[in-house]
């Protein structure tokens, strides 16, 4: 399709397991964000990727959390040893260099037990 | 550091009459200002976007922000609320200077449209 695809669309884990998040932007944009939003709440920035620059790390809210993004291309989320204060949707967007609109996926939904 | 606060969580107003959501900045630079709508069970939208041109910006469905340098502010408006509004907006802020830098979201701002 031509817009952002997450999956899974939903996550049912277990406290203590291991997740991964992916996301496939829209082609051609070299801006990619991840941003976490729980329940009533605002979006929380986690990580930033602007082409070939070092990732904007500064909003992960802890080493549990990583992100990468190969070939400039698909991005993975991967948060370890989950804790139920990480359940919430985990939007990713992408974007064209410069002030352009931000394309948001539907989300990855994720729920520990 | 660029961030922005949304002055209200929630605000509610009567079909017709019109809509102020507010957001105050603050930015090292100069800086661009976003509005993003999040209806329910749906994904987010831009609805318009400052940056440094006109600093009265019109956006889809009849709304409009004004960026005013002295008040830091960028409050969004429209003129007459419909049912159809009623959503969580969204003030944004990019960080960093160039064309380039992370978006910093606000909190929400959650309207409630009345019949």
């Amino acid at each position: 399709g031509a817009g952002v695809s997450q999956s899974p669309s939903n996550k049912v884990t277990e406290k203590g397991k291991d997740v991964e998040l992916r996301c496939d932007p829209i082609s051609g944009h070299t801006a990619l964000y991840w941003y976490r939003q729980s329940l009533g709440q605002g979006l929380e920035f986690l990580i930033y990727f602007q082409g070939n620059s070092a990732p904007d790390k500064s909003g992960l809210p802890s080493d549990r959390f990583s992100a990468e993004r190969t070939g400039g291309s698909v991005s993975t989320l991967t948060i370890q040893r989950t804790q139920q204060e990480d359940s919430a949707v985990y939007l990713c967007a992408s974007k064209r260099r410069g002030d352009g609109e931000l394309f948001f996926g539907e989300g990855s939904r994720l729920t520990v037990l | 550091a660029q961030s922005v606060t949304q002055l209200d969580s929630h605000v509610s107003v009567s079909e017709g009459t019109p809509v102020l959501l507010r957001c105050n900045y603050s930015s090292s630079y100069s800086p661009s200002l976003f509005w993003y709508v999040q209806h329910p069970n749906k994904g987010l939208q831009l609805l318009l976007k400052y940056t440094s041109a006109a600093t009265l910006v019109k956006g889809i469905n009849g709304f409009e922000a004004e960026f005013k340098k002295s008040e830091t502010s960028f409050h969004l408006t429209k003129p007459s609320a419909h049912m159809s509004d009623a959503a969580e907006y969204f003030c944004v802020v990019r960080h960093g200077s160039g064309n380039t830098g992370k978006l910093i979201f606000g909190q929400g701002t959650t309207l409630q449209v009345k019949p």
